[in-house]
């Protein structure tokens, strides 16, 4: 079984400032994990991926994520908010084998929203 | 590449009637998965499709049903609405998702909205 944990559901930041939005992983195997951004009323835009191949993996616009296997997580960083990256922002979770109940299931944590001011 | 398309965008029903959504995938994918997204449940998954073959199912009654076509467009049909499947449904394709080896790619979704 595997699971994801958002741990804040709301994070305010100054444009300008750094981001960090905090995720927490649990599986029973090495998994595969995503960040996904949703803006109001769209679908859901990939930010980066971790398959393995390298613990910290660079996304769009910015966008970075370290994978830390002894503390499982995969929190998110920015070193400079924009106004523009005010979004929902999903930790996804993908076991790494297909199979049974694997295939195409994606586990989502709960979402943090993220506020820029001015 | 056009990505993955849906239709239609908004949709208003009421309870007890039926509704199909449709999903175009990205050209060459062969995997589609739909998922409901709710604010109280958050995304949830509801069935993956590869091949016109159904491989996996989430937790959701037979009233939610799919399939898929040989060009891998798919579509999904909730059967006898009720308030609560107001929700923003989306659909997501990939190559052959080997759970974790693909990465799924998201459509706008569609909003039902069931009065």
């Amino acid at each position: 079984a595997q699971s994801v944990t958002q741990l804040d559901s709301h994070v305010s930041v100054s444009e300008g400032t750094p981001v960090l939005l905090r995720c927490n992983y649990s599986s029973s195997y090495s998994p595969s994990l995503f960040w996904y951004v949703q803006h109001p009323n769209k679908g859901l835009q990939l930010l980066l991926k971790y398959t393995s191949a390298a613990t910290l993996v660079k996304g769009i616009n910015g966008f970075e994520a370290e994978f830390k296997k002894s503390e499982t997580s995969f929190h998110l960083t920015k070193p400079s908010a924009h106004m523009s990256d005010a979004a929902e922002y999903f930790c996804v979770v993908s076991p790494p084998n297909a199979g049974g109940t694997s295939y195409g299931k994606l586990t989502f944590g709960q979402g943090t929203i993220l506020t820029v001011h001015p | 590449k056009a990505g993955v398309t849906q239709t239609p965008r908004y949709l208003i029903k009421t309870r007890g009637q039926q509704v199909t959504l449709s999903c175009s995938p990205i050209s060459g994918h062969r995997s589609v998965s739909w998922y409901q997204q709710t604010p109280g449940q958050g995304l949830q998954f509801l069935f993956e499709y590869f091949s016109e073959t159904q491989r996996n199912k989430g937790n959701f009654p037979g009233r939610f049903s799919g399939r898929q076509f040989s060009n891998s467009r798919s579509e999904m049909n909730v059967s006898t609405l009720e308030l609560g499947d107001s929700a923003l449904y989306l659909c997501a394709s990939s190559w052959v998702a080997l759970a974790g080896a693909d990465t799924q790619y998201f459509g706008p979704g569609t909003r039902l909205t069931v009065l």
